[in-house]
């Protein structure tokens, strides 16, 4: 079983409407999350870090449950230009002290007028 | 700032061959990784250096070595190219390995790697 896992979507959402995404981790020892954006063919671009009370930005909300051990990114009024790849990225205590960054796989989503 | 650069952009290796992808940051970043992306598999991480003068293996190392050459530098090296990979390489940079403040990671460009 794969550590961080997503839905691979595609979720296929008219404009304007609202989409979650989900990401669900294994390991109780992760200590950091982040949504990261990736266009076709490009980089992954930090899209938000996610704080344990949840954040807003703009049409944007992420929230952290530790109990169930996931993480979820709302999104608000989508626009086509929100059309992409989002990845969660999970960082882990790993044994001797140090940290490792674990991406799932990705949600597709694709935003039609 | 360029952020982080990566070279080449793409490349075509026979089996056997061996090559060195290149990575630098300029955002005085400690912590550097190196990623291969997958069709459906996300993003993997081969290793990553934690701090100038530290490697460690990530999840799919085998095949792979690195060299953490100063604080700038990340190079990703591969002995005898292997079809299986055949993928794109990312690099990224982080501030430090954690936390919200300091773990977000900035990412390269990406090599596009063909092994035939």
């Amino acid at each position: 079983r794969k550590e961080v896992e997503q839905d691979p979507g595609p979720f296929n959402v008219p404009e304007g409407a609202t989409v979650a995404f989900n990401c669900t981790y294994s390991n109780s020892a992760s200590q950091s999350f982040f949504w990261y954006r990736q266009d076709c063919r490009k980089e992954p671009k930090l899209l938000m870090s996610v704080y344990s009370s949840g954040n807003e930005d703009g049409r944007f909300t992420a929230q952290l449950n530790r109990a169930s051990q996931y993480i979820s990114l709302l999104i608000r009024d989508s626009k086509l230009s929100d059309s992409a790849t989002y990845l969660c990225v999970v960082i882990v205590e790993a044994s001797g002290g140090s940290y490792i960054p674990t991406f799932g796989r990705g949600t597709s989503l694709i935003v039609h007028p | 700032n360029a952020g982080v650069t990566q070279t080449p952009k793409f490349q075509v290796l026979k089996t056997g061959q061996s090559m060195t992808l290149q990575c630098a940051q300029d955002m005085n970043h400690n912590s550097m990784y190196w990623y291969r992306q997958d069709p459906g598999m996300g993003l993997r991480l081969i290793y990553y250096s934690a701090s100038e003068g530290t490697t460690d293996k990530g999840e799919v190392p085998n095949g792979y070595n690195v060299s953490r050459l100063n604080k700038r530098e990340f190079s990703l090296r591969l002995e005898s190219a292997a079809p299986s990979q055949t993928s794109v390489y990312f690099c990224a940079s982080s501030k430090q390995p954690r936390g919200l403040a300091g773990g977000e990671q900035f990412f390269g460009p990406g090599t596009r790697l063909t092994v035939l």
